[in-house]
């Protein structure tokens, strides 16, 4: 069965500082993965897809993840944080009829 | 596009009430989903449907909740009667899945579901 582990429940940044939010999958076959983010009180927002075209995946705001085989890893990094990207981001997994395997979130603050 | 819309935003209720929960997904779709969110429990998947037929409903926590789509541009889901513990948000989700493999979905703004 796929699944997605998210390695930190927490991660602090200060503002203009780059940012790194690690997950790994756990996969037998070439997964479908993606990073969601959930602002406080709003529904969830896709910020990027992995689909097997290329192993740096460009999303909004400035976010991208990287692919790693060897690592089974699809971490979401950004160059600098702004105020705006605090938040619960959820690296997920998919299934066939796109049935999607969330992890536990992790809560990203951004200090001034 | 308008989205995957959602009815109501809130709804307070009584426990014992029937609660019902709107969800128009985006045109074209054709796979649906509805997910509870606590924070307890985080994100949990429901019930969902392909072609407006159940595929999984094991997530539903138990007979007092129903879930139907009659066509393609609608789905309810039914709390009767409703607990405290129900309380939570409820998410309506949609995307262009096909048995070859997940695609993204799109998520409703959700309803803030409280009972008292």
């Amino acid at each position: 069965a796929q699944s997605v582990t998210q390695l930190d429940s927490h991660v602090s940044v200060s503002e203009g500082t780059p940012v790194l939010l690690r997950c790994n999958y756990s996969s037998s076959y070439s997964p479908s993965l993606f990073w969601y983010v959930q602002h406080p009180n709003k529904g969830l927002q896709l910020l990027l897809k992995y689909t097997s075209a290329a192993t740096l995946v460009k999303g909004i705001n400035g976010f991208e993840a990287e692919f790693k085989k060897s690592e089974t890893s699809f971490h979401l990094t950004k160059p600098s944080a702004h105020m705006s990207d605090a938040a619960e981001y959820f690296c997920v997994t998919g299934t066939s009829y796109g049935k999607l395997t969330f992890g536990q979130g992790t809560i990203l603050t951004v200090h001034p | 596009d308008a989205g995957v819309i959602q009815s109501p935003r809130h709804e307070v209720t009584e426990m014992g009430q029937e609660v019902t929960l709107r969800c128009k997904p985006i045109s074209g779709h054709n796979s649906l989903f509805w997910y509870r969110q606590t924070m307890m429990r985080g994100l949990e998947l429901l019930i969902y449907f392909n072609n407006n037929v159940p595929i999984d409903d094991s997530g539903m926590p138990e007979d007092r909740f129903s879930a139907k789509m009659p066509n393609a541009s609608f789905s309810t889901l039914k709390i009767q009667p409703s607990e405290p513990r129900d309380s939570a948000v409820y998410f309506c989700a949609s995307s262009r899945a096909d048995s070859g493999g997940a695609h993204e979905q799109y998520f409703g703004p959700g309803t803030r579901l409280t009972v008292t």
